[in-house]
């Protein structure tokens, strides 16, 4: 069964740099049949995608947080990252890493589609 | 930008009740749409894709509908256990809807 743990500090500093790491387990992140990606969810509020990344490294970004976030993959240790930077307040969330299918759009082009399973979260508060 | 929004916000209903919750896109997505079910305190869970395709050991009571524009979850018959914040998300560059959060009465 297919397992993704997300590790990293608890506690940034105002304009540092968030760094997660989501480690896959039960499966090889170097499937071709998914995507990976990064979700964060503010304390009682709804979800927003942060970005997702494929195996080979090819990367989409939310254009709201794309100047500040970095995802990237490691299939040696069937992990993949996310760095935030310059974080503030705001970006106090718990953070999930999922697995995300994809479909075929018309023309053959292959697009992202939905997270499964998700990791257990992380709660990340930005304070000095 | 595609947005994505949903209602009621919240709702309460009897256990046994019949439960709809809508979700717009501000554009078509076809059928290019996902439900996710969260407990309190809980990670989300994909209960819906492809608009109305169940995902795997989610019980037969939830169902969805639509294309489009516009998207049903349906709760035929509400269960203690269904008590959640209800999310739709498009595909590609996912985007959610703000939420739906059933309680029972």
């Amino acid at each position: 069964q297919l397992q993704l743990q997300e590790s990293g500090p608890g506690l940034v500093k105002p304009s540092e740099t968030l760094s997660l790491t989501c480690t896959v387990s039960g499966g090889s992140i170097s499937n071709s049949h998914y995507y990976w990606g990064w979700i964060r969810q503010p304390p009682g509020t709804g979800l927003e995608w942060i970005g997702t990344i494929y195996y080979s490294g090819s990367t989409s970004y939310n254009p709201s947080l794309k100047s500040r976030v970095t995802i990237s993959v490691d299939t040696s240790k069937n992990q993949f990252s996310l760095k935030l930077s310059s974080v503030t307040a705001a970006d106090t969330a718990v953070y999930y890493c999922a697995r995300q299918g994809y479909y075929y759009e018309s023309g053959g082009y292959k697009r992202t589609a939905w997270f499964d399973p998700w990791g257990q979260g992380t709660l990340v508060t930005v304070s000095s | 930008d595609i947005q994505m929004t949903q209602s009621p916000s919240s709702l309460s209903a009897s256990v046994g009740d019949r439960v709809t919750i809508t979700c717009r896109a501000s554009q078509g997505i076809s059928n290019y749409l996902a439900w996710y079910q969260q407990k309190p305190g809980k990670v989300p869970e994909l209960l819906i894709y492809a608009a109305s395709t169940l995902q795997s050991g989610v019980p037969s009571r939830f169902s969805g509908s639509g294309s489009g524009t516009d998207f049903t979850l349906t709760i035929s018959s509400l269960q203690p256990e269904d008590v959640a914040t209800y999310y739709c998300q498009k595909y590609n560059s996912a985007t959610f809807g703000p939420g739906t959060k059933v309680d029972i009465k």
